[in-house]
């Protein structure tokens, strides 16, 4: 099993809809976690991060966290062409000092 | 300012040879990351640095050295470059080792 596994799609969504972006992890100690974003040929930028159970808004993205069983997702509400991008999620584990990055989620906005 | 920057952003070389790659951040953080992402686009870490403290050395080829000169600057070297070294590698940088990480713009490297 991946320390950090994701859907590597392409999720494509129409614009306006919500996109629904899923994350799971192995480690269950696992204490913090991270949704960056990915333009193709540019570097991860950091979109959100959450550490405890339950919703987390900012904007149009809402990341949720459930440590029972073990996911964390992302919901971009309204979603726009410009929100193109490969999504990474990227977990602390337990007793390691950096962030495991998933392979990532594509998605395509669809005008 | 940049957050973090990388130089060269292309680095374009023959099997064989040595080069580097130089990473500074204007953060102020104490810890800062190589990470290799590959054709598919998988980012993996190669080294973390806390303090100019080596903290994470994964499995990688003892070809790659990396240095830190001090907290801002951690610099990648890598000897006896081989096809398969060809990928964008990515510094970061946080204020801890387990905290938010801020990254560069990479480095594409191809090895003809």
């Amino acid at each position: 099993q991946k320390e950090v596994e994701q859907n590597s799609g392409p999720l494509s969504v129409p614009e306006g809809a919500i996109a629904s972006l899923n994350c799971t992890y192995s480690d269950r100690g696992s204490q913090s976690f991270f949704w960056y974003r990915q333009y193709s040929g540019k570097s991860p930028e950091l979109i959100m991060f959450i550490y405890s159970n339950g919703d987390k808004e900012d904007g149009r993205f809402t990341a949720q966290l459930n440590k029972a069983s073990q996911y964390v997702s992302l919901l971009i509400r309204d979603s726009q062409p410009s929100d193109s991008a490969t999504y990474l999620c990227a977990v602390v584990r337990t007793g390691r000092r950096a962030l495991t990055f998933g392979s990532g989620t594509r998605l395509q906005v669809q005008p | 300012d940049t957050a973090v920057s990388q130089t060269p952003k292309y680095l374009v070389t023959q099997m064989g040879n040595d080069k580097s790659i130089k990473c500074e951040q204007n953060l102020g953080h104490d810890t800062m990351y190589w990470y290799k992402q590959d054709s598919k686009k998988f980012l993996k870490i190669m080294f973390s640095y806390n303090n100019k403290e080596l903290i994470i050395n994964e499995t990688v080829p003892n070809r790659f050295s990396p240095k830190s000169p001090d907290k801002a600057h951690l610099n990648l070297h890598i000897n006896s470059l081989e096809l398969g070294d060809s990928a964008v590698y990515f510094c970061a940088s946080s204020q801890d080792p387990t905290g938010t990480q801020y990254f560069g713009p990479g480095t594409r490297l191809t090895v003809l």
